[in-house]
């Protein structure tokens, strides 16, 4: 059983378009993250939420929204898409003072 | 957000052991010091954590410095599949979500 689960993990899109990443986590953790890793590979933390309330928001454009519908689920929805946004998203969960664990991540290519 | 300072790569043998080492000269006293790796095309995952004991566990052990200003991860006997990103982050000890800054990290390889 896959711990942190991401969807799709190949996105390849046009530029302008609107898309969504879905993240799902059968931990029984009360917070979610989404990081984005770009292609010199830095890991940045953009959102996090705690009990679907969202606690940490990087400056991140608002063309990204984080949606929380319940614990298990985050998902992060992207609009009109630009090239800058290549990357891999990574989604994370943990217990609120926890280790994070972290999906495989979702690779978005933008072109 | 406090800084570590880790060598951008470091290679080592098959079945040897490996240290590598993390400085963070400007820790405060609150701060954890979380080890995780990243293996190609994988998501980062944890390894090891501290605060002024050195730790042990399954994948790792974890020699911290006396004075907090560094602290070197141990892999015992290197396999293939430790070759990796891994990265030294402080965590302040603090309730709330944990907001961990990752920073360059040291690359891995390990030879057959």
């Amino acid at each position: 059983d896959t711990a942190v689960s991401q969807t799709p993990k190949y996105l390849v899109t046009q530029m302008g378009n609107d898309k969504s990443i879905k993240c799902e986590q059968n931990l029984g953790h009360d917070t979610m993250y989404w990081y984005k890793q770009d292609s010199k590979k830095f890991l940045k933390i953009m959102f996090s939420y705690n009990n679907k309330e969202l606690i940490i928001n990087e400056t991140v454009p608002n063309r990204f929204s984080p949606k929380s519908p319940d614990k298990a689920h985050l998902n992060l929805h992207i609009n009109s898409l630009e090239l800058g946004d290549s990357a891999v998203y990574f989604c994370a969960s943990s217990l609120m003072a926890g280790e994070l664990f972290f999906g495989e991540g979702s690779r978005l290519t933008v072109l | 957000d406090a800084k570590t300072t880790q060598p951008n790569s470091m290679e080592s043998n098959e079945e040897e052991p490996v240290h590598l080492p993390c400085n963070h000269s400007t820790i405060s006293g609150t701060d954890y010091i979380h080890w995780y790796r990243q293996l190609p095309s994988q998501g980062p995952e944890y390894v090891i954590h501290g605060l002024t004991s050195n730790v042990n566990n399954r994948m790792a052990s974890l020699a911290i410095a006396e004075d907090r200003k560094s602290s070197t991860l141990i892999l015992h006997r290197a396999t293939l599949r430790d070759a990796a990103v891994y990265y030294c982050i402080l965590r302040p000890r603090i309730q709330g979500a944990q907001k961990l800054v990752f920073g360059q990290g040291t690359r891995l390889t390990i030879n057959p």
